[in-house]
């Protein structure tokens, strides 16, 4: 079946950089967008960007401009979110998702998430 | 961007109840309306897609409606296992975006 499975948690400190990954299987890994969204504590669900697998292409949403990157590496079917600069406001589980289907583009299914501590 | 309202933010209801949570856009966005349920401490997954479309497996008493502006997600005869928070996300127009939630209490 379709997964993706990502990384486990991370403790940074403010100003740090940090990775998480999202790994697929169970499909054609260049063929379905992947998008990242982000959960705070407590707080509702935020779309940073996506990524075309096939291309590299990315997109993101304005307030994550420089401070994300997104990339992949199709040899492995995996995607990769880089967070820079890391504050407190960073602290967060991040998801990635599968987008599954050309047209309306919903997310299915998503990852267990990783939670991003940013303490001192 | 395109703004999600949702409304109410929170509710609580029973179980066996009927309920109904509201999505509004600040623009239209045709039928590129999804909905998402988060239960506590567990990861979001897709209900209903393309505004009224079931994912499959997801119970028949979730149903979905709307076009344009404004669009509802239904929940008939409340399960304990509904007790969750629910999201709405378009898919019209770049950057994708979520309403703030709705929480139902069960």
């Amino acid at each position: 079946q379709v997964q993706m499975v990502q990384s486990g948690g991370e403790v940074k400190k403010p100003g740090a950089s940090v990775t998480v990954s999202c790994k697929a299987s169970g499909y054609s890994f260049p063929d379905y967008y992947i998008h990242w969204v982000r959960q705070a504590p407590g707080q509702g669900l935020e779309w940073m960007g996506w990524i075309n697998p096939q291309s590299g292409g990315t997109t993101y949403a304005q307030k994550f401009q420089g401070k994300i990157s997104l990339t992949r590496d199709s040899s492995i079917s995996t995607a990769y979110l880089d967070l820079i600069s890391l504050t407190s406001d960073d602290t967060a589980i991040y998801y990635c998702a599968r987008d599954n289907d050309a047209r309306y583009n919903y997310l299915d299914p998503w990852g267990q998430g990783t939670l991003v501590t940013v303490s001192s | 961007d395109i703004q999600l309202t949702q409304s109410p933010s929170s509710l609580s209801a029973s179980v066996g109840d009927s309920v109904t949570i509201t999505c509004r856009a600040s623009q239209t966005i045709s039928n590129y309306l999804n909905w998402y349920q988060q239960r506590p401490g567990k990861v979001p997954h897709l209900l209903i897609y393309a505004a009224s479309s079931l994912q499959i497996g997801v119970p028949s008493r979730f149903s979905g409606s709307g076009s344009g502006r404004v669009f509802t997600l239904t929940i008939s005869s409340l399960q304990p296992e509904d007790f969750a928070t629910y999201y709405c996300q378009q898919s019209y127009m770049m950057p994708r975006t979520f309403g703030q939630g709705t929480k139902v209490d069960i």
